[in-house]
């Protein structure tokens, strides 16, 4: 069975860092590309970052660009993300999200970890 | 850059048929293939439709999807509403000018 387990969340205080882990089985993990995707208490989903499969292409969205550090250990089937200078409207639960093989589809996606930056 | 814009709810009685739209903002939302989502309250998003109409094996055949190109929009139809189908729905696609994904804000579906 295919499975993303995110690990890693917790309060932390404004300018704090945290570093969020996904742990991947069930799939042949250096083959795809992945995805860390948020969403804010009560908001919509929004788009953090990817990383291809063997880390030759990253991309970050414009909200956490230059403060947030993508990586990924295939040998580990794991994925993580570095946050730092962490603010208030980073508060989400953060999910890991797998891409299809030749599509544009995220799946499966993991049960998330709730991130809260609090002093 | 790219965005998609979705209504923030709808709503229709059980075993009526609803469409949700997601209109992009510029380019042509074809070509860049849409995505749509359902999420339930508490739980992870779960796809429902991929480049734009291709429903996963699992989803029932009540899910389909379209694209409209001359409104640059994508629509997500169920039919034959069910409780069960109330949860909310996000499109998603790419922004091609710099590979970054793109959700749309999300639409309550209330099946009342």
């Amino acid at each position: 069975e295919v499975q993303l387990v995110e690990s890693g969340g917790g309060l932390v205080k404004p300018g704090g860092s945290l570093r969020l882990s996904c742990a991947a089985s069930g799939f042949t993990f250096s083959s795809y590309t992945m995805n860390w995707v948020r969403q804010a208490p009560g908001q919509g989903l929004e788009w953090v970052s990817s990383i291809t499969s063997f880390s030759n292409y990253i991309y970050y969205g414009d909200s956490v660009k230059g403060r947030f550090t993508i990586s990924r250990d295939n040998a580990k089937n794991s994925l993580y993300l570095q946050m730092d200078s962490l603010r208030g409207e980073d508060t989400a639960v953060y999910y890991c999200a797998r891409k299809r093989l030749n599509s544009r589809a995220l799946d499966p996606w993991g049960q998330g970890t709730l991130v809260t930056v609090s002093s | 850059n790219f965005m998609l814009t979705q209504p923030q709810s709808v709503s229709e009685s059980p075993g009526k048929t609803v469409s949700i739209s997601c209109t992009g903002s510029s380019g042509s939302i074809a070509s860049n293939y849409v995505q749509w989502y359902q999420q339930r309250p508490g739980s992870a998003p779960i796809i429902v439709i991929s480049e734009n109409n291709q429903r996963p094996s699992g989803v029932p055949d009540r899910f389909s999807g379209s694209i409209d190109s001359s409104s640059n929009s994508a629509s997500l139809t169920i039919s034959g509403l069910k409780t069960e189908d109330e949860a909310d729905y996000y499109c998603q696609s790419y922004d091609s000018s710099n590979h970054n994904v793109v959700f749309g804000g999300g639409t309550k579906l209330t099946v009342l």
